[in-house]
């Protein structure tokens, strides 16, 4: 069963500390792996997809890196703006999308 | 505007009652995802459409159903509403391909009392 583990849960970080959210995935026949920003009562916005071990993606101060077992957001200098629920997401041969439990991250000025 | 719509935003009903929730995807969008999301809890994955066949299935419950229209709306059914669907729900769609990423709408925020 495909399955998807993200930590810490909760991350919080002073203004301009960088981090990084880990995202462990078991899936079968990986087809993409994706990255997604939720604020609190709306709709998941798209992030990233990353489809093969190696790739990595960037917008802004961010940074998505996928290995065979993990994928990482990396988060450089970040602004209170980035305060946020990060969810990450796979989907294998099943077609299912499966979503991780996300890290909500907090970023005091 | 991730350009997939929701309707109604809100939904207050009664236990026992059953509604319907709606949504439009992208243009041109052939698959529909539906999610549940309680109070501090993850996306679970209800069901997934691709162009009117259903797809895959996930943790939905009896009560739950849904479909996907020709024209490629879909709808998502709860009956016998118990206080424990209270919830977000979410629809997302994707294009072609099992690689394409997914967008989401702004949610129906169902409550039931």
């Amino acid at each position: 069963e495909d399955q998807v583990t993200q930590s810490p849960e909760a991350l919080r970080l002073q203004e301009g500390e960088s981090s990084s959210l880990n995202c462990s995935y078991t899936v079968s026949g990986l087809r993409g792996l994706f990255w997604y920003r939720q604020d609190p009562g709306k709709g998941p916005e798209f992030l990233f997809t990353l489809y093969s071990a190696g790739e990595e993606k960037e917008k802004e101060r961010l940074k998505a890196t996928l290995t065979k077992k993990e994928s990482f957001l990396h988060i450089t200098a970040p602004k209170p703006e980035d305060s946020a629920t990060y969810l990450c997401a796979v989907r294998g041969n099943t077609g299912k999308l499966i979503f991780g439990q996300g890290t909500t991250l907090q970023v005091k000025p | 505007d991730s350009g997939v719509t929701q309707t109604p935003k809100h939904l207050i009903t009664a236990t026992g009652q059953r509604v319907t929730l709606r949504c439009s995807p992208r243009s041109g969008d052939l698959s529909v995802y539906w999610y549940q999301q309680s109070l501090d809890q993850g996306l679970q994955f209800l069901i997934q459409y691709y162009n009117g066949e259903e797809r895959a299935k996930g943790n939905i419950l009896e009560r739950f159903s849904a479909q996907q229209f020709p024209d490629l709306h879909s709808e998502l059914n709860l009956s016998s509403l118990e206080l424990g669907d209270s919830a977000l729900y979410f629809c997302a769609s994707s294009g072609r391909g099992h690689g394409t990423e997914a967008f989401f709408g702004q949610g129906t925020r169902l409550t039931v009392v």
